[in-house]
């Protein structure tokens, strides 16, 4: 069974600045990498899949990046509207436990 | 546009069964496989398995075999998630969403359409 770890559970950054969150597989999943930002009393919305492609209509601040492993979701200058938890998940399989990203 | 409705909330006793429906809409049902995604309240996303809408093949994750059957009515565009012997554990949002590669493309996809959710409460 393929266990993605996420990291840092929380990121307690300001609007403006960039956003760094890592999501590490325990055996390669190639690039079925996805990428979720979910809002609280929201369902999940699709950012990045297969690790690198922005899904229709999210912003070019947003980018992913890796492969086998080790992946990386972007956020080049945090909006207030960036603040939500993401996911990484292997697509038909296991999801990461998630990123808290709040306001410092 | 696509759509996916979900059916409204539900309160159940531990022990009983309840069965969520997901209506998908603005897209040829048949094409896209449908995945289910359950939440426990303040909790991550659990991947639960997903079903193959053109041929009704399901797939369960590790930890939901047995009492977790998906199915299908593509009369009515509909996928359904049914849950017996509910326990308290169970209490959750379940969502179902769509991939975005049709199924034809072959391989594993994200999923870009999701529904509302459908919380399912169980309690005595």
């Amino acid at each position: 069974e393929i266990v993605l770890t996420q990291s840092p559970a929380t990121l307690s950054l300001s609007p403006g600045e960039r956003a760094t969150l890592s999501c590490r597989a325990s055996q390669s999943v190639s690039s079925y990498l996805a990428w979720y930002q979910q809002k609280p009393g929201q369902a999940p919305r699709l950012l990045i899949y297969d690790a690198s492609n922005r899904a229709t209509g999210i912003p070019a601040r947003f980018s992913g990046s890796g492969s086998g492993t080790d992946f990386t979701l972007t956020i080049s200058s945090l909006e207030p509207e960036d603040f939500a938890v993401y996911y990484c998940q292997q697509s038909r399989n296991t999801f990461g436990q998630g990123t808290k990203l709040e306001i410092k | 546009q696509v759509q996916l409705v979900q059916s409204g909330s539900e309160l159940k006793k531990p022990g009983a069964s309840v069965k969520v429906s997901c209506k998908a809409s603005g897209y040829t049902f048949t094409s896209y496989a449908m995945n289910w995604v359950r939440q426990a309240p303040g909790q991550g996303l659990e991947w639960m398995g997903w079903i193959n809408t053109n041929t009704g093949n399901p797939t369960y994750a590790q930890g939901f075999t047995g009492r977790f059957v998906f199915s299908l009515d593509t009369s009515v565009s509909t996928a359904y998630l049914q849950i017996s012997s509910l326990k308290a554990e169970d209490t959750a949002v379940y969502y179902c969403a769509r991939e975005r590669k049709g199924i034809a493309a072959a391989g594993r996809s994200a999923l870009n359409y999701w529904g509302q959710g459908t919380l399912v409460t169980v309690s005595s």
